[in-house]
């Protein structure tokens, strides 16, 4: 049973679609991350939702938008898509900032623009 | 701005050394430290997660410390075994009720068989 689970795992779309992955987590946290690690493996922080409520945006262009419709659930739609968006995107969880139990990471999934 | 220097970049040791991976972070305000593994083309997965209280956290063949004063962390891996190939990213949190991980670019480690 998948404590965070991704879908989709891969995704190959062309430039300028839309397209969304979406997150859910089965750990009763309260926290939800996106996370991007870019062709150098180097892993950022993008968004953190608490209770549904958005308390870090990490400097992300505006095409990127997460929806959080409850606190198992954290959706990352992205408009227009661009070559630079090619990555990988991690969701992650953790009770409130991590202090007793740490984070728990979702397997990724594997953004490709054409 | 938390900022993690992980040292080695790359290892490749013989099967069966034990070896010492560091980890370095600029503001030691933290509460916890995490280190994970990152097998390639996969997610992490969490090996030890380490309280500013604890100087030690152990589990099986892998030891971590946290020196928060000198902004340190060390993971050690006793009786390396091919398996343990992996890249190994250190995770303080930005700060005390930041609601994010900082990570270093990690120690990709390679054990020869």
């Amino acid at each position: 049973d998948t404590a965070v689970s991704q879908t989709p795992k891969y995704l190959v779309t062309q430039m300028g679609n839309d397209k969304s992955i979406k997150c859910e987590q089965n750990l009763g946290h309260d926290t939800m991350y996106w996370y991007k690690q870019d062709s150098k493996k180097f892993l950022k922080i993008m968004f953190s939702y608490n209770n549904k409520e958005l308390i870090i945006n990490e400097t992300v262009p505006n095409r990127f938008s997460p929806k959080s419709p409850d606190k198992a659930h954290l959706n990352l739609h992205i408009n227009s898509l661009e070559l630079g968006d090619s990555a990988v995107y991690f969701c992650a969880s953790s009770q409130g900032d991590g202090t007793n139990y740490g984070y728990t990471f979702g397997s990724g999934t594997r953004l490709t623009v054409v | 701005k938390q900022e993690v220097t992980q040292i080695p970049a790359a290892l490749s040791v013989p099967e069966g050394e034990n070896l010492v991976l560091n980890c370095s972070f600029t503001d030691s305000a933290i509460y916890n430290l995490q280190w994970f593994r990152q097998d390639p083309g996969k997610g992490l997965t969490s090996l030890l997660l380490i309280q500013s209280s604890q100087r030690e956290q152990t589990s099986g063949r892998l030891n971590a410390s946290l020196d928060k004063s000198s902004g340190r962390s060390t993971l050690y891996i006793a009786a390396s075994q091919p398996g343990d190939s992996a890249t190994y990213l250190c995770a303080p949190p930005g700060g005390a009720g930041s609601y994010q991980l900082t990570f270093g670019k990690g120690t990709k480690l390679s054990v020869i068989p």
